[in-house]
This record gives C-alpha cells, sequence and structure tokens, in this order.
C-alpha cells in the first residue's frame, strides 16, 4: 500500500536557526496536505500543494511540491518558539473520500530560545 | 461556533470492557473520520464515512465499531477486541464536493486502558 515518509523524525534548534523537513511518498500524489499538532493539541491544516513543482510561502514557512509529484518539503526560516510541534505532511490515500489520508508519522520541532 | 467536539477528552477503560468516543460536528460536512495516533506513528485511518448511513474501514479497522445515523454525528466504539486501544484518538471532518478540501480535526480523546 501506500507509504508517506518523513525525515527527520526529531529535531532541536536554537532560536533563529532554519528547519526542515522532508516528506516522501511512494506513490504520485494528486496533492499534499500539511498540518501542524502543538504539544497537547490536534492537527491542524497548513496548506495545500496541488501543482508540480509548486511552492508556496506562509510568512516563514515555505512549502514545496516536488516535479515528480511523490515529494514534498516544509522550510521554517529563522525559527520561534511558537514554531514548536510536530509535523505532518499528508497524501490522498486513494478513493472518493477528500479526506481519507495517509499521513508521515511527523517531525517533532524544539526550539530552544 | 463552529467546528467538531470530542467527548471525553479522557477516559480510562478497564480490560474487557467497550467505550464509546462521541463525535459531533456543525459544519455541515458530509464526510466524518477517526484516527488513531501512536508516538512516533503519525495517523492511522481507523474508519470513514462519506455520507449517513454508509461507513468504510480504515487502515486499522479491526476491534473497533462506528456508526452514522445522522450526518452531524459519528460516534467510535472500542471494543474489547482491540488488543491495544491505549492513545489518542481524533475525529475529522471534511466536504466531500470540489477539490483542495481541507480536512479539519476534533480536539481528541485519550484513552487509557488500566
Amino acid at each position: 500500500g501506500q507509504q508517506v515518509m518523513q525525515i527527520p523524525q526529531y529535531q532541536h534548534v536554537q532560536e533563529g536557526e532554519d528547519f526542515t523537513t522532508y516528506c516522501n511518498s511512494s506513490t504520485t500524489l494528486s496533492n499534499i496536505q500539511w498540518y501542524k499538532q502543538r504539544p497537547g493539541g490536534h492537527p491542524v491544516f497548513l496548506i495545500q500543494l496541488v501543482k508540480s513543482g509548486e511552492v508556496k510561502k506562509q510568512k516563514r514557512l515555505t512549502f514545496q511540491f516536488g516535479e515528480a509529484k511523490k515529494n514534498s518539503s516544509l522550510h521554517i526560516t529563522a525559527t520561534q518558539t511558537t514554531d514548536v510541534g510536530t509535523y505532518f505532511c499528508a497524501g490522498p490515500a486513494g478513493g472518493t473520500s477528500y479526506g481519507k489520508l495517509t499521513f508521515g508519522q511527523g517531525t517533532i520541532l524544539t526550539v530552544h530560545p | 461556533d463552529g467546528g467538531i467536539t470530542q467527548s471525553p477528552k479522557y477516559l480510562f477503560r478497564k480490560e474487557g470492557q467497550n467505550v464509546t468516543l462521541s463525535c459531533e460536528q456543525n459544519l455541515n460536512h458530509d464526510a466524518m473520520y477517526w484516527y488513531r495516533q501512536d508516538p512516533g506513528q503519525g495517523l492511522r485511518l481507523i474508519y470513514y464515512s462519506q455520507i449517513v448511513n454508509d461507513f468504510q474501514k480504515g487502515d486499522i479497522a479491526e476491534g473497533y465499531s462506528v456508526s452514522r445515523e445522522k450526518k452531524e454525528s459519528f460516534p467510535l466504539t472500542v471494543t474489547s477486541a482491540q488488543k491495544n486501544p491505549t492513545a489518542f484518538y481524533l475525529c475529522a471532518s471534511s466536504m466531500e464536493r470540489g477539490t483542495g478540501n481541507t480536512i479539519y480535526f476534533g480536539e481528541g480523546s485519550w484513552l487509557t486502558v488500566v
């Protein structure tokens, strides 16, 4: 079945350093979504990428979708303590349901002030 | 406020007992989902429902059951057949029309077997 892998599993940074997490799918994706989960909280939708090679920015966050639509990355510039949490990528798991997703295992980001 | 409400937030279950987790949404979403989250494994789909009175198994449905009698409600029962039920359970919903629809999560329910 479809697999979505994320690396690294953990990342510890000093405040102000950059951070990147990578997502790779075993199959071509029609779209890829990114979610953030704060400690003790629930996942919150960040963004969806649909087009091959697409790049989207949200303030200090930059999201990329690979040309082959099998990989994606999230880059945070100059991390802040508010960036702490787990970042998940997710792709459609097949079928007709939009919310039927296969999630990566997530990257846990800690930021030291 | 519109959103997804899960209850209870924390639940303790004795071995051999069935428990039911509630999920209600007022977003008028067609589809609802149950995901399970374990440390280091991300989220895994248990069951989903695209329409009232219909639901489908996800990747880890064994030991769980659901019902979808109303559009707003999608309760999950964790049965005694589920051998390792201690986890964080997340209910979610989404529209089923168009493209690019996002999935919204409830705040989750922590289930612990004692």
